[in-house]
């Protein structure tokens, strides 16, 4: 298994901006998954993208994937108050378990 | 349910106590896990069922950590002699595939050992 880093380790914007979360792994994957965590609670999957990929959309979330540099990116578009929440990426090697890093802390104030 | 229940949502032991944690799955999952998460860090993979099948128990931290899933839908996590260091959420995800994709969450348990 392998752990992604989440780059910030935090970030605070105004609501309405855009927010930019980056995650940097080591080897070959064969997915990489975003999770959202609010304060206190389970974490809830955002989205997968699989290494053929090079961008996914989901509502206002972008996901890129670049395998070159072994590194994703998700954005965040139009932030809400109600996007303030620990981010983690989860880099997936066939038949391995999900590793998180630490996370990326987002606050989006008001 | 539609999710991931997960009782008792907080626990107070006593150091030296035992403790029993349960999840339930979303009904028809296949693959359960269990992590646990210290205070600011991202969870950490404790072990993983296939239906009732244990395969891989390599993140338990010790043999005072032990879990099992005997009819393929229910499990339960069992730490014996509880240490301060075992204070932890504790969190329990299922998934629909036995290859590992996209996981659901419960809301986890959170053990405090005084």
């Amino acid at each position: 298994s392998q752990q992604g880093e989440e780059d910030p380790q935090a970030l605070s914007i105004q609501e309405g901006e855009n927010a930019t979360m980056n995650c940097s792994y080591k080897t070959s994957i064969n997915n990489l998954q975003w999770y959202r965590q609010n304060s206190g609670r389970g974490l809830v999957h955002l989205i997968l993208i699989r290494s053929n990929e090079r961008e996914k959309h989901s509502g206002r979330l972008r996901v890129t994937l670049d395998t070159s540099k072994k590194s994703s990116s998700l954005l965040i578009t139009a932030s809400r108050a109600a996007d303030t929440a620990s981010y983690f990426c989860a880099p997936l090697t066939s038949g391995s378990r999900l590793t998180f890093g630490e996370g990326t802390q987002l606050t989006v104030n008001p | 349910g539609a999710g991931v229940s997960q009782s008792p949502r907080y626990k107070v032991a006593k150091r030296g106590q035992d403790v029993a944690l349960r999840c339930d799955p979303i009904s028809g999952h296949v693959s359960l896990f269990w992590y646990q998460q210290a205070l600011g860090q991202g969870p950490e993979f404790l072990t993983y069922f296939q239906n009732e099948a244990q395969l891989d128990k390599s993140g338990l931290p010790s043999d005072r950590f032990f879990a099992e899933r005997p009819e393929g839908s229910v499990s339960t996590l069992k730490i014996q002699r509880t240490q301060q260091e075992d204070s932890a959420v504790y969190l329990c995800a299922s998934s629909s595939r036995t290859e590992i994709y996209e996981q659901y969450f419960g809301p986890g348990t959170r053990l405090t050992v005084t």
